[in-house]
């Protein structure tokens, strides 16, 4: 199995300042044929189910605002929220789909300092 | 656009069996490959199983190997998810979620609302 290891578990950030997540993988995501990285970016907010943000690793879902950014490839991924706002308090976890079974990272706990 | 609802909580007992149901709407089943993915409470999600592409059939995530079963009803547009011989670990919301297509591997990008299982004697 691939494992996914997010750090950190948890961060305070202030508000308008960049909050930074980073997800490693035990295996590479990145499927050589057509150069794409099986990597998602899930945001989940208490009682509710998770939410896709970013797939392919850096391609953002219709509807995500463009402070979400996720970039990497291979093994070494990050989610960068660059101007933190109130509503961006959840729980984010990384997934990759490259294989099965299709895991998630243990997620990383972000908050308002 | 896809909408997936599932069916209500669960209370059972240890041993015993539950059935998930998770309706689909705004696409057929045969379009898309559905997934099951739990979360124990104040925990992490845990991927149960779902449609794999490549292999063309559903894949279980080998922790659940023998206990569960993952099955589909295109006459009715619904989903379903059986775990059998529950202990009180098996406490959870689990969810249904969707990827588009069963030609190639896509990622998750439609969640149900989740239901919860509570597993108590």
């Amino acid at each position: 199995d691939i494992v996914m290891t997010q750090s950190p578990d948890s961060l305070a950030v202030s508000l308008g300042e960049r909050a930074t997540i980073n997800c490693k993988s035990s295996q590479t995501v990145l499927y050589s044929s057509n150069s794409k990285n099986y990597l998602a970016w899930y945001q989940q907010k208490p009682g509710q189910p998770p939410k896709l943000l970013i797939y392919w690793a850096s391609t953002r879902e219709s509807g995500v605002p463009a402070r979400f950014r996720g970039s990497g490839s291979g093994t070494d991924f990050t989610l960068t929220i660059s101007s933190l706002q109130a509503e961006d308090v959840a729980v984010y976890y990384c997934q990759q789909y490259y294989n099965t079974p299709r895991t998630f990272g243990q997620g990383t706990k972000v908050e308002i300092k | 656009q896809v909408q997936l609802v599932q069916s209500g909580a669960e209370v059972k007992k240890p041993g015993a069996s539950v059935k998930v149901s998770c309706q689909v709407s705004g696409y057929t089943l045969t379009e898309l490959s559905m997934h099951w993915v739990r979360q124990a409470p104040g925990k992490g999600l845990e991927w149960m199983g779902g449609f794999h592409p490549p292999d063309g059939e559903t894949i279980y995530a080998q922790k659940f190997h023998g206990r569960v079963t993952m099955t589909e009803d295109t006459s009715i547009e619904t989903a379903y998810m059986e775990l059998s011989s529950l202990r009180s670990e098996d406490t959870a919301v689990y969810y249904c979620s969707t990827a588009i297509g069963r030609a190639a591997t896509n990622p998750m990008d439609v969640w149900g609302q989740g239901t919860t299982v509570t597993v108590s004697s």
